[in-house]
């Protein structure tokens, strides 16, 4: 069964600091990792998409790395800030699916 | 702008009440599908069309409908809703048959009493 998961559920971090969130996916056969953004009773908004082929993406502040041999992928989010406080959720696209099989998320709390 | 939009954003109606759910996208994207997002679940898909009159059962489809008549819009369904499609729905679109990345909408907040 292909399933993604995301750790920590929750996490809370003073401004400022560097964060790294977790997804890790059962199946190696991926054609693409999706992270996004969900702000409380807003949709979902689309930071990075990394390609089975590619490493790695950088937009901003935020770096999303993948590893498909481990079935991993991480974001760093550099200097945080309170208005980085949101649900952050990975989706990952499988071979021969339509459908984006996602996380549960992790739900970050930046303090000022 | 590109984006997809969904009407209504909130929605409460009671059992049996037939109701549309309505998604369109200004982006051309050949690709649309509905999700719905609960607690302790996550987003699970529901149906997904890869262009227009072709469309397919996604993971949880059961209790739904949709049509593709138009590749710009996508609608949603409930002939009879029951307490248990009470959820946060959002449609999504993608360009093209090979998978780039998806574009999401605001959701629909449904609630069936």
């Amino acid at each position: 069964k292909q399933e993604v998961t995301q750790i920590p559920a929750a996490l809370s971090v003073p401004e400022g600091e560097n964060l790294v969130l977790n997804c890790s996916f059962t199946d190696s056969a991926i054609y693409n990792l999706q992270w996004f953004r969900q702000d409380p009773g807003k949709g979902l908004t689309s930071l990075l998409l990394i390609q089975s082929s590619q490493r790695e993406q950088t937009s901003g502040r935020l770096n999303a790395s993948l590893d498909k041999s481990s079935g991993r992928s991480t974001l760093y989010i550099a200097a945080s800030q309170p208005g980085d406080s949101a649900t952050y959720l990975c989706a990952a696209c499988y071979v021969y699916r339509t459908a984006l099989i996602f996380g549960k998320g992790t739900t970050l709390s930046v303090s000022s | 702008e590109a984006q997809v939009t969904q009407n209504p954003r909130y929605l409460i109606t009671v059992t049996g009440k037939k109701l549309t759910v309505t998604c369109s996208q200004n982006m051309n994207h050949e690709y649309m599908s509905w999700y719905r997002q609960d607690p302790g679940l996550g987003l699970r898909q529901i149906y997904y069309s890869m262009n227009v009159e072709v469309t397919d059962k996604g993971d949880v489809p059961e209790g739904y409908k949709v049509s593709r008549k138009e590749k710009r819009n996508f609608p949603l369904i409930l002939e009879s809703p029951s307490p248990n499609q009470t959820s946060l729905y959002f449609c999504a679109s993608m360009s093209g048959s090979s998978y780039n990345e998806q574009f999401f909408g605001p959701g629909t907040r449904l609630t069936v009493l």
